[in-house]
């Protein structure tokens, strides 16, 4: 158990669908993240939540959209999605930004998306 | 541009044998290394690495980081199947949340 706990484990959508997916950390951090691991490439940044607030959006397409209600919870809504979006996504939490202090990410167990 | 370099990109070793993963980067702003295990999902963490020349130890592995030549090591020394795994690097910059990380170094242990 990481303690940050995703759902679902595996989802298979098509591209006119809407989805979400949850993250739900216990460890009391204040910043979370969403990753995008895509087979033989680097695990892709494509949002930063700071004591709910947004404070990174790595130039990802409108068709992902985040939410963070409090602390503890981080959505990825999901629509009208293309094939290549099919990969691992990864929620991640800190107990502070990794940019003003020396907190390593703690990795949920991700959700395999598939986009038929 | 930000990059860092892992190799080797794959590594087939007998169980027992030591092994050396390595990690090279190129980032500005630099503020800490990271390396982590992903055997299944989770990418679980191992080390954090801010000093250079100081080695950091956990059972049979550990890590080192030369900043002034921008690389890291991880070691693993008598290997066990369960160590089996893909195992990432990434730097951390001072200036933003944008940790970059490696493509992965996936260590097969053979029986």
């Amino acid at each position: 158990e990481t303690g940050v706990t995703q759902t679902p484990r595996h989802l298979v959508m098509g591209m006119t669908n809407k989805k979400s997916l949850k993250c739900e950390q216990h460890l009391g951090h204040n910043a979370m993240y969403w990753y995008k691991q895509s087979a033989k490439k680097p695990l892709e940044l494509m949002f930063v939540y700071s004591l709910e607030e947004r404070v990174e959006n790595n130039s990802v397409p409108s068709r992902f959209s985040p939410e963070c209600p409090n602390s503890s919870h981080l959505f990825l809504h999901l629509h009208t999605l293309q094939p290549e979006d099919s990969a691992l996504y990864l929620c991640a939490s800190s107990q502070a930004r990794v940019s003003s202090y020396n907190s390593p990410l703690h990795f949920g167990n991700g959700t395999r998306l598939t986009v038929t | 541009e930000d990059k860092v370099v892992q190799s080797p990109l794959s590594l087939v070793v007998h169980e027992g044998d030591t092994v050396t993963l390595n990690c090279s980067y190129e980032v500005t702003n630099f503020r800490s290394l990271l390396w982590y295990k992903q055997e299944k999902k989770a990418p679980t963490f191992l080390f954090m690495l801010t000093s250079s020349g100081i080695e950091k130890k956990s059972g049979r592995l550990s890590s080192i980081l030369d900043k002034k030549e921008l690389f890291s090591i991880l070691n693993i020394t008598a290997t066990q199947t369960g160590d089996s795994a893909v195992y990432l690097c990434a730097v951390v910059p001072n200036r933003d949340d944008k940790i970059i990380f490696g493509k992965g170094t996936r260590l097969h242990i053979l029986p």
